[in-house]
């Protein structure tokens, strides 16, 4: 079963445009970790943030910010005024140490953003 | 410090052979894990080795496997290549578990099997 849902495939924006990215999640787990990355063209993935299960705070890092809501199993992320830098695909991961599988990470399909100038 | 580092980065093999990929972490990183990316089964998780032992495996087959040397370095090899295990490679390396445990992703090797 998929743990990690993305249901956006792609979303296109013009630049400047916010742009704001569905992840859902799926675990029994008390304690969990949910990550974002980015994939650029050139296949390297990124790491953006990481957030526990026990810290529902949002977070902001300059034009980035996610909104982590426990109730409804979302970690959304948004990018605020896109550039043409932002574009790539965009994963959220999920981790389930209680599992002992620190080095596991569930990844969701991924949505790809296109920023056009 | 340096990041993580995987060779090659381009291979092109044929049904039958083997190959032998190779990823070296981030210094004083213990934990490498390898995950296969293809268009149609998306990101997904091989094995972690941790101190020279796997720690996990996902749910690919016995042709599929790793070590990690005493350095941390790890490899991973495919035997009897089919078509279908063209993909991108990725290998990550973390600290190994804790509040710690990000994993931090090189470039990856790129497999094409003909």
């Amino acid at each position: 079963a998929q743990k990690v849902t993305q249901a956006q495939t792609e979303i296109s924006v013009v630049e400047k445009e916010d742009v704001t990215l569905d992840c859902v999640y799926e675990t029994r787990d008390t304690t969990y970790y949910l990550f974002w990355y980015k994939q650029p063209p050139s296949g390297e993935l990124v790491f953006l943030i990481r957030r526990n299960s026990f810290d529902e705070q949002n977070e902001i890092s300059g034009r980035y910010s996610w909104n982590f809501q426990k109730s409804t199993s979302s970690f959304n992320f948004t990018i605020t005024a896109s550039q043409v830098v932002d574009s790539a695909v965009y994963f959220c991961a999920l981790s389930e140490p209680d599992k002992d599988s620190w080095g596991k990470l569930q990844f969701g399909a991924g949505t790809q953003v296109v920023v056009t100038p | 410090k340096a990041g993580v580092t995987q060779t090659p980065r381009y291979l092109i093999k044929t049904r039958g052979q083997q190959v032998t990929l190779s990823c070296s972490p981030i210094s004083g990183h213990r934990s490498v894990s390898w995950y296969q990316q293809t268009p149609g089964q998306g990101l997904q998780f091989l094995f972690e080795y941790f101190s020279e032992t796997q720690r996990n495996k996902g749910n690919f087959p016995g042709r599929f496997s790793g070590r990690q040397f005493s350095n941390s370095r790890s490899e991973m090899n495919v035997s009897t290549l089919e078509l279908g295990d063209s993909a991108l490679y990725l290998c990550a390396s973390s600290t190994g578990g804790g509040v710690e445990g990000e994993q931090f992703f090189g470039p990856g090797t790129r497999l094409t099997v003909l």
